[in-house]
């Protein structure tokens, strides 16, 4: 099983429309929990942490079901500028590291 | 906002031959990553550097691979004798804390002819 687990889509998105999507992980270790978001042949980026009680910032709202081992995104109206792949992170925390396993990605493509 | 930087953003060499990827992280961060990403792949760790030393490695970072801080800026990632399958973008990444946020640098995409 993959540490950690996304469908790579594409999902095919009206400009204000709703999208969620999901990720799931192997280990239940995990402690720290992350939605980067990846433009074409860019650098990751931070989008949010996503924490315990779920949380949001702005269009978008994460959740965590730790229980089931899944960590959702859910985007609100979408903007075209939304297009991108989102990468589910997760990692172990240590005291001496702290490194971060990537899903595969889940493209998303807005589209007017 | 201060960032993460790389040089070179591409890198061409031949099979065999040593590279070393720069990497200046931002100025009060303490912990240090390489990851890489094959085209079309998912983004993988390699080495995290904490306190001057590895603190962990991953499979892929074999005797081929090596990290140093030579000075208060620069972090390098030296590929000893490249292999094809060493194509990738190699990203580098620095953060406060062990828990802390990771930011990454745009990459230096190395191509291994």
């Amino acid at each position: 099983r993959k540490e950690v687990e996304q469908d790579p889509g594409p999902f095919n998105v009206p400009e204000g429309a709703t999208v969620a999507f999901n990720c799931t992980y192997s280990n239940s270790a995990s402690q720290s929990f992350f939605w980067y978001r990846q433009d074409c042949r860019k650098e990751p980026k931070l989008l949010m942490s996503v924490y315990s009680s779920g949380n949001e910032d702005g269009r978008f709202t994460a959740q965590l079901n730790r229980a089931s081992q899944y960590i959702s995104l859910l985007i609100r109206d979408s903007k075209l500028s939304d297009s991108a792949t989102y990468l589910c992170v997760v990692n172990i925390n240590k005291a001496a590291g702290n490194k971060l396993t990537f899903g595969g990605g889940t493209r998303v493509l807005v589209k007017p | 906002e201060p960032e993460v930087t790389q040089t070179p953003s591409h890198q061409v060499t031949q099979m065999g031959q040593e590279v070393i990827l720069r990497c200046v992280p931002i100025s009060n961060h303490l912990y240090f990553y390489w990851y890489r990403q094959i085209l079309g792949q998912k983004v993988e760790f390699l080495v995290s550097f904490y306190n001057n030393e590895i603190s962990e490695k991953s499979e892929i970072f074999d005797d081929q691979f090596s990290v140093e801080r030579p000075d208060g800026s620069n972090f390098t990632l030296k590929i000893r004798s490249t292999k094809l399958e060493d194509s990738a973008m190699y990203f580098c990444a620095s953060g406060r804390g062990s828990q802390e946020t990771q930011y990454f640098g745009p990459g230096t995409r190395l191509l291994v002819l």
